[in-house]
C-alpha cells in the first residue's frame, strides 16, 4: 500500500509570512495529488488538486508543486492569515481512486 | 447541486453498545461511498468503501460493518462498541472521479 508522510507536523507562521508543507509517498502509481483543509471539528476540505501531467498549481495565495521523480508534492500558502490555521493533510491517489491520508500539519497563524 | 448528510452528529454510547451511523447522498447516482475514522488530533483511516449497492470492501479488519441497502445510502454498524471506536465518523462521496467530498461527520465517544 502507499506509504505517505507529512512534514512538518507542526508549523508556527506569523500572519503574512508563508507557510510550506510537504508530502512524500511511495506508491509511483499515484496520479492525484490533493490537499484538504480540516478546521477543528470540521469536515475535511479539498482546497487544491493537481495531477501527475501538471507540475504545478496556483489558486490565488495557495499553490500546489509536484514532483513526481522525486515522489513529494507540496502545498504552498502566502500571506497567510488567521484564518488559514487548520489541519492539512495530503492524500495521494493511486489505483482504485482510493485516497491515503498523511498525518496532518497543523498550521497556526499567529498575529 | 450534491449534499450529503450523516446522523447523528454526535452520539455518546456505552462499551458493548451496538452502533448505527446513517450516511446519504443527494444529487447524483451510483457514487462511490466511503467511512472514514479519525481518532483526537489524527488523520483519516479509511475503514470501507462500496462501489455500488451491496458492494461493500473492507480496509481494516475490526468489530464495524458497513452496508448499503439503497444506492445512496450508506451505514456503518456495530454489534458491540469497544473503547477504541471512539472518534470522529467521516462519509465520503465521488462520483468515479479522483475528489472526495465529506460529509459533516459524527462524533463518536464511548464509555
Amino acid at each position: 500500500g502507499e506509504n505517505v508522510e507529512q512534514h512538518p507536523s507542526t508549523l508556527s507562521v506569523q500572519e503574512g509570512d508563508s507557510a510550506v508543507i510537504k508530502c512524500t509517498y511511495s506508491d509511483s502509481a499515484s496520479n492525484y495529488f490533493p490537499w484538504y483543509k480540516q478546521e477543528l471539528g470540521k469536515r475535511p476540505q479539498l482546497i487544491i488538486d493537481i495531477r501527475s501531467n501538471v507540475g504545478e498549481k496556483k489558486d490565488q495565495r495557495i499553490a500546489v508543486t509536484l514532483n513526481k521523480t522525486a515522489k513529494h508534492f507540496s502545498l504552498h500558502i502566502t500571506e497567510t492569515q488567521p484564518e488559514d490555521s487548520a489541519v492539512y493533510f495530503c492524500a495521494p491517489t493511486g489505483t482504485a481512486s482510493k485516497l491515503t491520508f498523511g498525518t496532518g500539519t497543523r498550521l497556526q497563524v499567529t498575529l | 447541486s450534491q449534499t450529503i448528510h450523516q446522523w447523528p452528529a454526535t452520539l455518546v454510547q456505552p462499551v458493548g453498545s451496538p452502533l448505527s451511523l446513517e450516511c446519504t447522498v443527494e444529487g447524483t447516482s451510483n457514487p462511490n461511498l466511503y467511512w472514514y475514522r479519525q481518532a483526537a488530533g489524527r488523520g483519516l483511516q479509511l475503514l470501507f468503501y462500496s462501489v455500488g449497492i451491496g458492494q461493500i470492501s473492507s480496509e481494516v479488519p475490526q468489530n464495524l460493518s458497513a452496508s448499503r441497502p439503497q444506492d445512496r445510502q450508506f451505514i456503518l454498524s456495530s454489534k458491540k462498541l469497544l473503547l477504541s471506536d471512539s472518534g470522529f465518523y467521516l462519509c465520503a462521496w465521488d462520483d468515479g472521479g479522483d475528489t472526495q467530498y465529506f460529509g459533516p461527520g459524527t462524533r463518536l465517544t464511548v464509555l
